[in-house]
């Protein structure tokens, strides 16, 4: 029962360089979000889908471009990776009916240097 | 907008004291309302969840959290804790997910619990 995987769980990038953070779900939910975490900040949403093909900003999008072209994929693509974002990022996915709780990956650690 | 207040960023009790974490949120209606957890190095966990009816909620590892609307909050209570409580803790409000909100939720800054032999 995997329910949402991210890849890589590390990674250190230049500044300048880009990369592309993986999100996988098997649970068929159609809402799948990014957030990032920060020391004392608490988790900060970057963007969210609500199905395959429809994406839009969260709070702190600058810097980021997400794509949803399948229900189960929601890659997070850094182009010029920047100092700023450091940080860890989590990928979440949430039921279709009612007022389901969203489930979170385990995260990515970034570092820019 | 939502919005959500840990007051307390960390807390230190000893193994088998109670605990309260304190949620508060700003939100025009009646919100849903999430404590998560988060052990070193993991993703979030749900303990548990309000949407409506009883105010008393009960939740996985022994927490429980009760709403209060006249004091807008969302505390969360163990009576007795374990030193595998130690985690940081996280608060969040979402809205009617029928509407624009489409389930976003809104984190507080969170609550580390270090537990003392």
């Amino acid at each position: 029962n995997a329910g949402v995987t991210q890849t890589p769980k590390f990674r250190i990038l230049k500044i300048g360089q880009s990369m592309t953070l993986q999100c996988t779900q098997d649970m068929n939910h159609n809402y799948m979000y990014w957030y990032r975490q920060d020391p004392g900040m608490g988790l900060k949403l970057i963007y969210y889908s609500v199905g395959a093909g429809i994406t839009d900003k969260g709070e702190v999008p600058n810097g980021y471009n997400v794509s949803r072209s399948t229900t189960e994929d929601f890659p997070l693509r850094l182009e010029l990776a920047a100092p700023s974002q450091t940080s860890v990022y989590f990928c979440a996915s949430r039921g279709n009916g009612g007022n389901q709780p969203q489930h979170f990956g385990d995260g990515t650690r970034l570092s820019i240097l | 907008a939502q919005s959500v207040t840990q007051p307390d960023i960390h807390i230190t009790v000893s193994e088998g004291a109670s605990l309260e974490l304190r949620c508060n949120y700003s939100y025009g209606a009646t919100p849903y309302l999430f404590w998560y957890v988060q052990s070193p190095g993991q993703g979030l966990q749900l303990l548990l969840k309000y949407f409506s009816g009883d105010t008393l909620v009960q939740g996985i590892k022994g927490f429980e959290a009760e709403f209060k609307r006249s004091q807008s909050s969302f505390n969360l209570r163990k009576p007795s804790v374990h030193w595998s409580d130690a985690a940081e803790y996280f608060c969040a409000v979402g809205v009617n997910a029928g509407g624009t909100s489409y389930g976003k939720l809104t984190f507080g800054q969170g609550t580390i619990l270090t537990v003392h032999p």
